[in-house]
């Protein structure tokens, strides 16, 4: 069974610290992967998504890696900030099928404290 | 702006009662997908669809049905054989390959 895990559930970290959130996947046959933030009572915003031929993805003070072979991928956040304060998920797509569809890790919640 | 609306933001639903969830999106998207969301859960899939007129079960798709007559509208029903439906829904579209958009999500509850 295709299967995506997030560890830890929960983060909690001081401000102005660098952090690395974990996600692990099953099939390393993949597409790509993305990395989503979630606020609370909100919805998924898409952060980065990194192609199966890519290493690494990059935006601001974040940077996403890709590691197929170890089934791996890290999110960096860079001098974190109370605003990061977040869920965040990652997601990879179902299969070898080109439906879209994907399946989410259970999410890391992150609490940058003042 | 584009982006997908989802209506309403809280809803309550009594016993024996079928329930609507609204998604419309104006991004130009082929494809649209309902997932819930539990608590300490990733999202789950319920329904997806892929082109207007056609729509295939995900992962939990008992207890709900879906539509797609319109490109931008993918409406789902609770129905009453969901026996535990209190949960965060979301709405998503995508093209193929790219990032999917998420609404904002209905709070589902039962009275």
């Amino acid at each position: 069974k295709q299967e995506v895990t997030q560890i830890p559930a929960a983060l909690s970290v001081p401000e102005g610290e660098n952090l690395v959130l974990n996600c692990s996947f099953t099939d390393s046959a993949i597409y790509n992967l993305q990395w989503f933030r979630q606020d609370p009572g909100k919805g998924l915003t898409s952060l980065l998504l990194i192609q199966s031929s890519q290493r690494e993805q990059t935006s601001g003070r974040l940077n996403a890696s890709l590691d197929k072979s170890s089934g791996r991928s890290t999110l960096y956040i860079a001098a974190s900030q109370p605003g990061d304060s977040a869920t965040y998920l990652c997601a990879q797509p179902h299969g070898s099928s080109n439906t879209g569809k994907l399946i989410f890790g259970q999410g890391t919640t992150l609490q940058v404290k003042p | 702006d584009g982006g997908i609306t989802q209506s309403p933001k809280y809803l309550f639903r009594k016993e024996g009662q079928n329930v609507t969830l609204s998604c419309e999106q104006n991004l130009n998207h082929d494809a649209m997908y309902w997932y819930r969301q539990d608590p300490g859960q990733g999202l789950r899939l319920i329904y997806y669809s892929q082109i207007v007129n056609d729509f295939q079960k995900g992962d939990i798709a008992e207890g709900y049905s879906v539509s797609r007559e319109k490109k931008e509208s993918f409406p789902l029903t609770v129905t009453s054989a969901q026996k535990n439906p209190t949960a965060f829904y979301l709405c998503a579209s995508s093209n193929p390959h790219q990032p999917q958009h998420f609404g904002d999500g209905t709070r589902l509850s039962i009275l």
